[in-house]
């Protein structure tokens, strides 16, 4: 089966621009979601979908990140406007419905914020 | 809020021997997992060995293997007869029911020849 995709691998801006990540997860997978990695540290979640609809964001900074999943398939997460402390892997996960249900990683977007 | 620690920043093994990553985390829950994952330079995170807080045996996969003390809330890691592809990130997570993973900080495994 094809694995989790995102896009773009990696990305440079400068602080106060705007940058969107895109993510497929696997086919059938109801559940979605978004993690922001800092250099050193370990995934934190931002964002957690069921199908279409949020189950978790309460640590999603909404002054300047948002995320969405239309169609409960593929997703966006969006920073606007970027700060220094935004610089990252954003990592993009997705799996069945089920506690027990391993959650599949893609490989990740690098931001790089200047 | 539940917490993950992991106390080893940095760990090395030799080829063939053996090694143990360990973890502590705090929950005041009964009914939770617990999953080890390996984070190669390539930045895919990969499931390598999971847990079910109520299973009093502790889990194995191949080499990996877990010692889960519930009471002391430790979940440590033991990877057998080393190899080269074993050296990675390692991240110790803690999940409940509908809810995402928790991850601890992590341990940098190095293998040497």
């Amino acid at each position: 089966e094809a694995g989790v995709a995102q896009s773009p691998r990696y990305k440079i801006i400068e602080k106060r621009q705007s940058v969107a990540f895109w993510c497929n997860p696997i086919s059938g997978h109801a559940t979605l979601y978004w993690y922001q990695q800092i250099l050193g540290q370990g995934p934190k979640l931002l964002i957690q979908f069921q199908n279409n609809g949020v189950v978790d964001d309460s640590q999603l900074p909404k002054d300047r990140f948002s995320a969405e999943r239309l169609k409960g398939v593929d997703s966006t997460l969006k920073i606007q406007p970027a700060k220094l402390e935004d610089s990252a892997v954003y990592l993009c996960a997705s799996s069945q419905t089920g506690t027990l249900q391993p959650q599949h990683f893609g490989d990740g977007t690098r931001l790089s914020i200047l | 809020a539940q917490t993950v620690t992991q106390s080893q920043p940095e760990m090395s093994v030799q080829e063939a021997e053996t090694v143990t990553l360990s973890c502590t985390y705090d929950t005041s829950e009964s009914d939770y997992y617990l999953f080890w994952y390996k984070q190669p330079p390539s930045r895919q995170m990969i499931l390598v060995i999971r847990q079910e807080a109520y299973k009093q045996q502790n889990a194995t996969e191949n080499r990996f293997s877990v010692n889960f003390q519930k009471a002391a809330k430790s979940f440590s890691l033991k990877i057998s007869d080393s190899q080269l592809g074993d050296a990675a990130m390692y991240f110790c997570a803690y999940k409940e029911a509908g809810t995402a993973l928790i991850f601890g900080k992590g341990t940098t495994l190095s293998v040497s020849s």
